[in-house]
């Protein structure tokens, strides 16, 4: 069974342009959710979706965005990019969240990298 | 609102010798409680978790945990470390009720030597 998998693995982005960040969620897995990783902050929660509605949303301003599809698979984007935006971005899935300790797993990441 | 506190930022230990590292949380509601593990260049993979029951919870590669209401802590331990054990250790907490938040601690990084 395939994990969750995401794309770009790198990418390499000038201040000011946008990105999109791609997430394919393990197969029958409905609940998508983002986290940010960077030195300096840790590991933060960005959003969550299920049912291609956005259920929870973290401290983040308004250029960090997202989506998820009838599928399940979810896109990020991140628009003005700054430099504080160079991060390791998660995608992590997980199976219906009514289900009570439902775990969440975790892709590899997208590596951005803004300059 | 939750918090969770890793005491240690870094933990060097001898191969084959025994760690443990240490989670303090705090939460006005419950919550359930994670460790995940972070391979260099890699994303996150879970190594246990605590939802209810025993309190002492086994995990993948040898690990476990144990759970403490009353010190509030959901301290990791391994009795004997292999070099491949080299990695930064997340502990993360996430409200019973509140789908797939999960709030992580700073993260402990584990260092195996010879």
């Amino acid at each position: 069974k395939a994990g969750v998998t995401q794309t770009p693995r790198y990418l390499i982005k000038t201040r000011g342009q946008q990105v999109t960040l791609s997430c394919s969620p393990i197969s029958g897995h409905r609940s998508v959710s983002w986290y940010q990783q960077t030195p300096g902050q840790g590991l933060q929660f960005l959003f969550e979706y299920f049912s291609e509605t956005q259920r929870n949303k973290g401290n983040f301003p308004g250029r960090f965005s997202g989506r998820q599809f009838s599928n399940s698979r979810s896109e990020m984007n991140v628009s003005t990019l700054e430099l504080g935006d160079s991060a390791l971005y998660l995608c992590a899935s997980s199976l219906e969240p009514e289900i009570s300790g439902n775990t969440i797993y975790f892709g590899e990441g997208s590596w951005l990298t803004v300059v | 609102a939750q918090s969770v506190t890793q005491l240690d930022s870094q933990v060097p230990v001898f191969e084959e010798a025994p760690v443990e590292l240490r989670c303090n949380y705090s939460s006005s509601v419950s919550v359930y409680l994670f460790w995940y593990v972070q391979y260099p260049n890699q994303g996150l993979q879970l190594l246990l978790k605590y939802l209810s029951g025993s309190t002492l919870v086994k995990g993948i590669n040898g690990f476990e945990a144990e759970f403490n209401k009353s010190q509030t802590s959901f301290h990791l331990r391994k009795p004997s470390v292999h070099i491949s054990d080299t990695a930064e250790y997340f502990c993360a907490v996430r409200r019973t009720d509140s789908w797939g938040k999960l709030q992580f601690g700073a993260g402990t990084q584990v260092v195996v030597t010879p």
